[in-house]
């Protein structure tokens, strides 16, 4: 069974900027979801997806955006990059059915530095 | 009421010892509390979780514990070992609003000395 991945794995770019991070999710689960962490902190919700669409959101700006492909893969992109972006972002992966649902699975990450 | 407050922030422990990891939380709709073992460069490792409705949670050298009534949840580690050094997030979640999202406390970095 594979877990799930994300690329690249680390990521440098300028403020102002446009950055996409990509995750594929482990094998026969259907819902994902993304998470920024600074360092030292613990990672915070950016926002869901199930079913090719959005169905929560953290407090983060529209220039957060996401999509969800049929196979459940899916992107994360941030627009106009700020210095405070730079973070590990993360990608989890849940199973289908309660209570699989609230059990979330965390790819490696992407390290994106913003300079 | 969103918050989940983890204590302490760092801990060291001697091999063989237990360490013990303390979460409060005030939204008593949170019904899921997982904790994750995260290693440097590396994402968070789902380790063990609980519902409110079980009291304590045990897998292998790991146990929760949960006080409903407190708010406050711990996680144990028996026989700790220099391998388990890492950080340590404890969540908490709530299936409304048709998605579930984990909202994480801020860690606490465990060292275990041989």
């Amino acid at each position: 069974e594979t877990g799930v991945t994300q690329s690249p794995t680390h990521l440098i770019k300028t403020r102002g900027q446009q950055v996409t991070l990509r995750c594929s999710s482990q094998s026969g689960h259907n819902t994902v979801s993304w998470y920024q962490q600074a360092l030292g902190q613990g990672p915070q919700f950016i926002f869901q997806y199930y079913r090719e669409e959005e169905n929560g959101r953290g407090n983060f700006p529209p220039r957060f955006s996401g999509l969800q492909f049929p196979n459940y893969s899916s992107e994360l992109n941030v627009n106009a990059l700020e210095l405070d972006d730079s973070a590990l972002y993360l990608c989890a992966s849940s199973p289908p059915g309660r209570p699989g649902a609230y059990e979330q699975y965390f790819g490696p990450g992407t390290r994106l530095t913003v300079t | 009421q969103q918050q989940v407050k983890q204590s302490p922030q760092s801990l060291i422990v001697q091999k063989g010892g237990i360490s013990i990891i303390n979460c409060a939380y005030e939204n008593t709709a949170f019904d899921y509390f997982p904790w994750y073992q995260q290693f440097p460069g590396k994402g968070p490792a789902l380790l063990i979780a609980i519902r409110p409705d079980v009291s304590e949670k045990k897998e292998g050298r790991f146990t929760i514990s949960f006080n409903k009534s407190a708010k406050q949840f711990s996680l144990h580690i028996m026989d700790s070992q220099p391998g388990d050094s890492a950080t340590y997030f404890c969540a908490a979640s709530m299936g409304t609003g048709g998605y579930n999202k984990l909202i994480f406390g801020a860690g606490t970095r465990l060292a275990v000395h041989p």
